[in-house]
């Protein structure tokens, strides 16, 4: 059965700090995707970065950046310099390349203090 | 920008009703989800339609239904409500596969239900 690990149910940083959220995935497949999915407190659920499994580069998205490690299934998300709206839920999410449906880890809240 | 538009934010029903949750896309998308969101469980998925007409099921999907007789739109049933199925319904709808293959979903503002 193919699954996501998010092993840190809840994590905490300071305004302007950087804060690293893991994952994890089992699958047997060679080509996948991989997402982090941002939903912030009573608001909708929104993409934040996506991986492709075949692209050795790390995605970033301005201050967000993956470390993937495929040998690893490994897919962490690090945000630069923290702000306070990215105080939210963080969903790791896997899907095959044959498919479109979406295996959701199980969230990491993240609290941003000032 | 992608709106998918779930019609209700927040429900009360009361145990054994017959319950409709309805969700519009407005970008000719050819997937629409069904979820439910759960605290530690992450999001589950209930049913899954590629076209009109046509569904799939999810990991959860007993005691619910779906309708999808037109692209836009994609209705979840609660077909006799019962206590454990209160929990917060979150839609998502996406382009196939093929076209760009596994662009991402697209969700709504979901909708918190709670069954008495």
């Amino acid at each position: 059965a193919q699954t996501v690990t998010q092993s840190q149910p809840e994590m905490s940083v300071q305004e302007a700090e950087t804060v690293t959220l893991s994952c994890t995935y089992d699958t047997s497949e060679n080509n996948y995707y991989l997402f982090w999915y941002k939903q912030p407190p009573s608001r909708q659920m929104i993409l934040v970065i996506r991986q492709e499994a075949y692209k050795q580069q790390n995605a970033t998205e301005n201050r967000f950046s993956v470390n993937f490690q495929k040998a690893a299934k490994s897919f962490s998300l690090k945000i630069s310099d923290s702000q306070l709206g990215d105080t939210a839920m963080y969903f790791c999410a896997f899907t095959p390349e044959n498919t479109d449906k979406l295996i959701f880890g199980t969230g990491t809240r993240l609290q941003v203090f000032p | 920008d992608v709106k998918v538009t779930q019609s209700s934010r927040y429900l009360v029903k009361r145990t054994g009703e017959k319950v409709f949750l309805e969700c519009v896309q407005d970008m000719d998308h050819e997937n629409m989800f069904w979820y439910r969101q759960d605290p530690g469980l992450g999001l589950r998925l209930i049913y899954f339609s590629y076209d009109v007409k046509m569904k799939e099921k999810g990991d959860i999907p007993e005691g619910y239904s779906v309708s999808r007789e037109k692209k836009e739109r994609f209705s979840l049933i609660l077909e006799s409500a019962s206590t454990n199925q209160t929990s917060m319904y979150l839609c998502a709808s996406s382009l196939a596969f093929g076209q760009n293959s596994n662009q991402p979903q697209h969700f709504g503002d979901g909708t918190r239900l709670s069954i008495l």
